[in-house]
């Protein structure tokens, strides 16, 4: 299975101040289409996941664009460019390119 | 609005069965790839399996291949997992998602699956 290797596991950010989580996938995520399927979630507590970014860096319909997805090769990053209160919670990445699907371990975001 | 709502979760037995149901509603479910991904107490997620819109092709994962079964309605607008042989490790929220292994969303609010003597 892909391992995606996330970090930081745990991150407390001060308000407006912005935050930086890496994914790092054993292996390619090009798929044959040539595209590359890393999706980030965000769980807030006590909710189900909900997707933010797609393909890297395709933000969802109403997400705000403090959210940033980039990266390429085995090293992606989900960037928060000023933290809201809002944005408390557990943050995964997933790829889709190799069965199964897997997700990283996930980053708790705090409040510092 | 896109909605799923899964249904179904209860407490069982090891070895016992249960049945989940998620509804669709707000987009033309026949149309979709459906999955289903689950997160034990406390942990990650992980997935578990996917169907594709006509249901002719499905993957799950090694972990409840031969216990699980996912089956869809599109007439009823439902995506159903059969579970069999349940074990203490399949205890965790069961969620529905619409979308297959590329990319998912959205994804329901859950059910809660305790296996337990």
């Amino acid at each position: 299975d892909v391992v995606l290797t996330q970090s930081p596991l745990s991150l407390s950010v001060t308000l407006g101040q912005p935050a930086s989580i890496s994914c790092r996938p054993s292996q390619s995520l090009v798929y044959r289409d040539g595209n590359i399927y890393l999706n980030w979630f965000q769980q807030r507590p006590g909710q189900s996941p909900r997707r933010l970014i797609y393909e890297v860096s395709k933000r969802d319909s109403g997400v705000p664009d403090r959210f940033i997805g980039g990266g390429s090769g085995t090293n992606y990053t989900l960037k928060i460019s000023g933290l809201e209160a809002e944005d408390v919670g557990v943050y995964y990445c997933m790829q889709g390119v190799h069965w199964p699907p897997t997700f990283g371990q996930g980053t708790r975001v705090d409040i510092k | 609005e896109v909605q799923l709502v899964e249904s179904g979760g209860a407490l069982v037995q090891p070895g016992g069965s249960l049945r989940l149901s998620c509804a669709g509603s707000g987009f033309s479910f026949s149309s979709y790839w459906m999955s289903w991904v689950r997160q034990a107490p406390g942990r990650g997620l992980e997935w578990v399996a996917t169907i594709k819109p006509d249901g002719s092709e499905i993957s799950s994962v090694a972990s409840v291949e031969g216990r699980f079964t996912v089956s869809r309605d599109n007439t009823k607008k439902a995506l159903y997992l059969q579970m069999n042989s349940l074990r203490a490790e399949d205890t965790g929220i069961y969620y529905c998602a619409r979308g297959g292994a590329l990319s998912t969303s959205p994804w329901g609010q859950g059910t809660l699956v305790t296996v337990s003597s």
